[in-house]
């Protein structure tokens, strides 16, 4: 079975451009949560779908925003790029109704912002 | 409001050694789930075990061992007989049971590095 992927796997963008990561979870899996890691903040939770609604969603500002699609995968857009905006970005999906707090999660996308 | 800790930043022991990961979790909720999971340098981060509230006996698994004690809102990971391969970033995370999927609260990571 494949695991979580997601693409691309490095990134390299200018200020004030915008971004698309995509993310295919392990089939059969509906739901997808966003996290982005940094040195300084660690891990933090972005959002989650679940069936192609946003059930969950942290702190961050609306230049953030993702959507799931009917096969399950996801993307996540960030408009505006601000240099703190770099950062490892970690998609993981987990399966309803068994063991849903066990997250699967991909390799993630750099992104690098100059 | 929730948080995790993980006072170690870094932490250097030679193979064969045992080293103990700490976690502080602060939570007023009462039921909740915590979890430990592993980074290696490829980036994915390895589910290693879950723990609810309501379940603190201790688990062995191999030489990995996780001791849950709520009255000091601790849940330390243990690495017996460490090995090269354990080398990676280590993650306590915290998820309330109220809260559906994926939304889990981590805590800053230990790097363990184990050198031959």
């Amino acid at each position: 079975k494949a695991g979580v992927t997601q693409t691309p796997r490095y990134l390299i963008k200018t200020r004030g451009q915008q971004v698309t990561l995509s993310c295919s979870p392990i089939s059969g899996h509906r739901s997808v949560s966003w996290y982005q890691q940094t040195p300084g903040q660690g891990l933090q939770f972005l959002f989650e779908y679940f069936s192609e609604t946003q059930r969950n969603k942290g702190n961050f500002p609306g230049r953030f925003s993702g959507r799931q699609f009917s096969n399950s995968r996801s993307e996540m857009n960030v408009s505006t790029l601000e240099l703190g905006d770099s950062a490892l970005y970690l998609c993981a999906s987990s399966l309803e109704g068994t063991e849903p707090e066990k997250l699967f999660f991909g390799s993630g996308t750099q992104l690098s912002v100059l | 409001a929730q948080k995790v800790t993980q006072a170690q930043t870094e932490i250097s022991v030679v193979e064969k050694e045992d080293v103990t990961l700490d976690c502080v979790y602060e939570t007023r909720d009462t039921t909740y789930y915590l979890f430990w999971y592993k980074q290696p340098p490829s980036g994915e981060l390895v589910f290693l075990i879950r723990r609810n509230s309501f379940d603190e006996q201790n688990e062995i698994s191999g030489r990995y061992s996780w001791n849950f004690q709520k009255s000091t809102s601790s849940f330390n990971f243990t690495i017996t007989a460490s090995q090269v391969v354990d080398s990676a970033v280590y993650f306590c995370a915290l998820r309330m049971i109220y809260n559906q999927g994926g939304k889990l609260i981590f805590g800053q990571g230990t790097e363990l590095s184990v050198k031959p």
